[in-house]
């Protein structure tokens, strides 16, 4: 089953207001990272969180990770309009058979309305 | 100047014909990857090399080929194309192995199987 699951699957809001989007996960990782992905295009790294590290900020982007509970969250705050795209966490996971891979999630699509 | 650039951007063949994709980087990393993004945005790992090396093969039919001609190329090879490798196809890349570092990835092959 999928490690990386991201929730909402879809999110619409309006110019102005933050965006938060969630991530679970199964297995033990080294470190989560959130990507960006617009319409047609290739994704975009966001930030990268380890897993000895419970918060990261980087402009408007607020990462939070909860390894007791495997669960991420990203913040948009004062979205745009340019915001509009596809969110994906990933994890790198410690051990087993996937060591050394990046496993996405499914996504969580953010639209705002300006 | 782009950083992991693809070609072509639009793949659309028949059945049982055989296609390459090529991936670049110029940003003197020593890994690169292929990724599959199906038709539900999932993206999954495909192929990983590091330095020409094959380092990660997850399950994926053996009419995919990669081949790294060196450290700043990877391509990759379909023989015989079924209607289900029809996806977009993501090259990427990372300084490190495996999941702990940040990927940069290209813009996609949108590659079409009639």
């Amino acid at each position: 089953s999928q490690q990386g699951e991201e929730d909402p699957q879809a999110l619409s809001i309006q110019e102005g207001e933050n965006a938060t989007m969630n991530c679970s996960y199964k297995t033990s990782i080294n470190n989560l990272q959130w990507y960006r992905q617009n319409s047609g295009r290739g994704l975009v790294h966001l930030i990268l969180i380890r897993s000895n590290e419970r918060e990261k900020h980087s402009g408007r982007l607020r990462v939070t990770l909860d390894t007791s509970k495997k669960s991420s969250s990203l913040l948009i705050t004062a979205s745009r309009a340019a915001d509009t795209a596809s969110y994906f966490c990933a994890t790198a996971v410690n051990y087993g058979g996937s060591q050394g891979n990046l496993i996405f999630g499914k996504g969580t699509k953010l639209s705002v309305k300006p | 100047d782009t950083a992991v650039s693809q070609t072509p951007k639009y793949l659309v063949t028949q059945m049982g014909n055989d296609k390459s994709i090529k991936c670049e980087q110029n940003l003197g990393h020593d890994t690169m990857y292929w990724y599959k993004q199906d038709s539900k945005k999932f993206l999954k790992i495909m192929f990983s090399y590091n330095n020409k090396e094959l380092i990660i093969n997850e399950t994926v039919p053996n009419r995919f080929s990669p081949k790294s001609p060196d450290k700043a190329h990877l391509n990759l090879h379909i023989n015989s194309l079924e209607l289900g490798d029809s996806a977009v196809y993501f090259c990427a890349s990372s300084q490190g192995r495996g999941g702990r570092e940040t990927q940069y990835f290209g813009p996609g092959t949108r590659l079409l199987v009639l």
